[in-house]
């Protein structure tokens, strides 16, 4: 079955620390994955797609086939990267997510 | 705003009543879908439209739900005889069909609760 997993409810960081969130999938083809972001009180939004390889606000992921990931990455955080990710999958035209990632960012 | 709107934004409502809620995608969209978000999760599928067509329904859809697209515009989702499971954010998001993976735009949600 498709599935998406983010193994970490929780990760913090000190403000500039690179910033790794992790997003593993089960998919049989070739996958379309996303990124969305929701920052306190506000909707989701997508940050990043793997098809448009754009880096969004410092952050990109690439998609590794043989260990079916998709990570996040940043390489120093700031405090307004404090949100709630959700990692994507597509399936059938509707979206798989997984349990989303709160990334805190200390100061 | 030329974003996905949602009405209301808060809904409590007593176990056993009905309630429908709205949502205006973009537009120039002519898919829309509903999901469920419930605490700890991510969103889950609900339904989609293509125009006025509902092309799926998730499982997880008993037959007290019910959605709509009339006109290909605007949806509503109406649960009738609420329970308390169905308390949870209910999302809508609204995409153009290109046909490869759209991206989805979503709105601000409806919280309901069932008390």
């Amino acid at each position: 079955a498709q599935r998406v997993t983010q193994p970490e409810k929780l990760l913090s960081v000190f403000k500039g620390a690179p910033v790794e969130l992790k997003c593993n999938y089960s998919y049989s083809g070739s996958p379309e994955l996303f990124w969305y972001v929701q920052y306190s009180r506000q909707r989701l939004q997508l940050l990043l797609r793997h098809i448009s390889r754009e880096s969004i606000k410092g952050f990109t992921a690439d998609l590794n086939k043989g260990e079916t990931s998709f990570h996040l990455k940043k390489p120093f955080a700031q405090e307004e990267d404090s949100a709630m990710y959700y990692c994507a999958l597509i399936y059938t035209d509707k979206l798989i997510f997984g349990t989303g990632t709160r990334l805190q960012v200390f100061p | 705003d030329t974003g996905v709107s949602q009405d209301p934004r808060h809904k409590i409502t007593k176990r056993g009543q009905n309630v429908t809620f709205r949502c205006d995608p973009i537009s120039e969209h002519n898919r829309l879908y509903w999901y469920r978000q419930t605490l700890g999760q991510g969103p889950e599928f609900l339904t989609y439209f293509q125009n006025e067509a509902q092309l799926e329904k998730s499982r997880l859809l008993s037959d007290r739900f019910s959605a709509e697209r009339p006109k290909g515009s605007f949806s509503t989702l109406e649960i009738q005889r609420t329970e308390q499971g169905d308390s949870a954010m209910y999302l809508c998001a609204s995409s153009l069909n290109s046909g490869r993976a759209d991206t989805q735009y979503f709105g601000p949600g409806t919280r309901l609760t069932v008390l």
